[in-house]
């Protein structure tokens, strides 16, 4: 079976704050692929970034990063120097076993303060 | 230009009256999902397509159906709609051929019943 923790329910910063959210996953499967969305208050579900299990690089993309680390079953998300229109609810996603099926984590939603 | 088109964005519907959600793609994909998305909580998967495989997630309701007629488009069928179902209806895709990578969401569509 397959799990995704997203701890952090809510998170409030002030603009220019660094901010970081976690993703804790659980799967069995070796190969499996990781997502972040966002999901702004109109309701789309915006792609930000996706790792398969076999490339921990970190990847950095302007003010976003993300920290995938296999030994502690984390995919972390960090905003550099936060921005009112950050403000959105964020999920972290797993895919894996039989492909299809994207696990998604409870979201934290984050508001950054002006 | 929009890839995963939803219509409508709003929808009301009466108590017990059936109403259908649809989705179009533009993308080719051989893959189409339907997430049903509650306030404050994560997409939860229904049911998707692999090609014309239609694929029922264990403890989706009878009450939802669904039909995909081709490639590009993907309804959402509720024969009896109870309170319970008022929720945001997201529809996604994703492709075989980018090995089961990440699911492109459209703009959803936003179920009340009254």
């Amino acid at each position: 079976a397959q799990k995704v923790t997203q701890a952090q329910t809510e998170i409030s910063v002030v603009e220019k704050e660094d901010v970081t959210l976690d993703c804790v996953y659980e799967t069995r499967d070796t190969t499996y692929y990781l997502f972040w969305y966002k999901q702004p208050p109109s309701g789309e579900l915006v792609f930000l970034i996706r790792r398969n299990s076999f490339d921990e690089q970190n990847e950095i993309s302007g003010r976003y990063s993300w920290n995938f680390q296999k030994s502690t079953s984390s995919f972390n998300f960090t905003i550099t120097a936060s921005q009112v229109v950050d403000s959105a609810v964020y999920f972290c996603a797993l895919r894996a076993g039989g492909y299809q099926k994207v696990t998604f984590g409870t979201g934290t939603k984050l508001q950054v303060i002006p | 230009d929009a890839m995963v088109i939803q219509n409508p964005r709003y929808q009301v519907t009466q108590f017990g009256k059936p109403v259908t959600l649809s989705c179009s793609q533009t993308l080719n994909h051989n893959v189409m999902y339907w997430y049903q998305q509650k306030s404050s909580q994560a997409p939860k998967l229904l049911f998707h397509y692999y090609d014309k495989d239609f694929n029922n997630e264990a403890d989706t309701p009878d009450n939802f159906q669904s039909r995909r007629p081709n490639t590009s488009f993907c309804f959402l069928d509720i024969r009896s709609p109870g309170l319970g179902d008022a929720a945001m209806y997201l529809c996604a895709t994703s492709s075989q051929n980018r090995g089961h990578t990440e699911a492109f969401f459209g703009q959803g569509t936003r179920l009340t019943v009254v």
